[in-house]
C-alpha cells in the first residue's frame, strides 16, 4: 500500500508555544488530507479535512485558529498547534487519499504540553 | 451527522477461535474500509470495501450497504491480531463531501 509519513512521533512543549506536524505522502501524490485526534481508549476523530490548494474544512468544535491546517502541496500537509496548552496533549493522526481511493494513514504524533 | 456504531465494544478469545465484527452505520456511503491499530497507534488497511465481500488470508469483509453494515471475519485468531479494529466511512456528511467518518472501535483481546 501506499506510505505516509508523519513527523515528529513523539513531543514534548512548553505551554504557550507552538508546534508543528507533518504529513506526507512519500510514493503518491494526495489531493486530500485528513487530520485526525484521538484520546486514549477512544475513537478518532475529525478534525479538518484539506484539499491541496484550498483552506480546509473544519469539523464543528474544532477551532480553525488554534488548530492551523496548511495543505500546500499534493505531498504536503501541516498541522500547528498554537499557543498549546496541557488539554491539547493527544495523539494526532494525519491521512491521505486521492478520489476513488482508499485513504493511508501516518504513524501518528503523541503530544504532550507541559 | 451520521452514526456508526462497532460491535462488540470488547471481545476476548482464544488463540485459534473465531469472530465476527460488526459495523453498523445510519447513512449512505461512497466506501468503507475496516483498520487495524496496533498497541502503537498506527493504523493498518485492512480491506477498502464499499460492497461485496472480501478475502485476504484469515481476514474476511462484507459490507452490505442497502441495509447498512459490514462485517469483518477473523478466522483460526492469533495472538498478533489482537488489537483495535475500526471500521471507517467515506461520504457526504454535514454539507461537506467526501469525509471519513471512524466507527467506535472493537478492542479484541487473543489470549495463548
Amino acid at each position: 500500500g501506499a506510505v505516509v509519513s508523519q513527523h515528529p512521533s513523539r513531543v514534548i512543549c512548553k505551554s504557550g508555544t507552538s508546534v508543528k506536524i507533518e504529513c506526507r505522502s512519500l510514493d503518491f501524490q494526495a489531493t486530500t488530507m485528513f487530520w485526525y485526534r484521538q484520546f486514549p481508549k477512544q475513537s478518532l476523530m475529525l478534525m479538518a479535512t484539506s484539499n491541496e490548494g484550498s483552506k480546509a474544512t473544519y469539523e464543528q468544535g474544532v477551532e480553525k485558529d488554534k488548530f492551523l491546517i496548511n495543505h500546500a502541496s499534493l505531498t504536503l500537509s501541516t498541522l500547528t498547534v498554537t499557543s498549546a496548552h496541557p488539554e491539547d496533549s493527544s495523539f494526532y493522526i494525519c491521512s491521505a487519499r486521492n478520489p476513488g481511493t482508499e485513504a493511508f494513514f501516518g504513524q501518528g504524533t503523541r503530544l504532550t504540553v507541559v | 451527522g451520521i452514526q456508526v456504531e462497532q460491535s462488540p465494544p470488547d471481545l476476548i478469545l482464544q488463540e485459534g477461535a473465531n469472530s465476527t465484527l460488526r459495523c453498523n452505520f445510519s447513512d449512505s456511503v461512497n466506501n468503507l474500509q475496516w483498520f487495524h491499530q496496533n498497541p502503537w497507534g498506527q493504523l493498518i488497511n485492512l480491506f477498502y470495501i464499499p460492497s461485496g465481500t472480501k478475502q485476504n488470508g484469515r481476514l474476511s469483509a462484507t459490507t452490505v450497504a442497502t441495509e447498512r453494515y459490514s462485517l469483518l471475519y477473523i478466522s483460526s485468531s492469533q495472538t498478533t491480531d489482537s488489537g483495535v479494529y475500526f471500521c471507517a466511512l467515506l461520504g457526504s456528511y454535514g454539507g461537506a463531501t467526501n469525509k471519513l467518518i471512524f466507527g467506535t472501535g472493537t478492542l479484541l483481546a487473543v489470549q495463548p
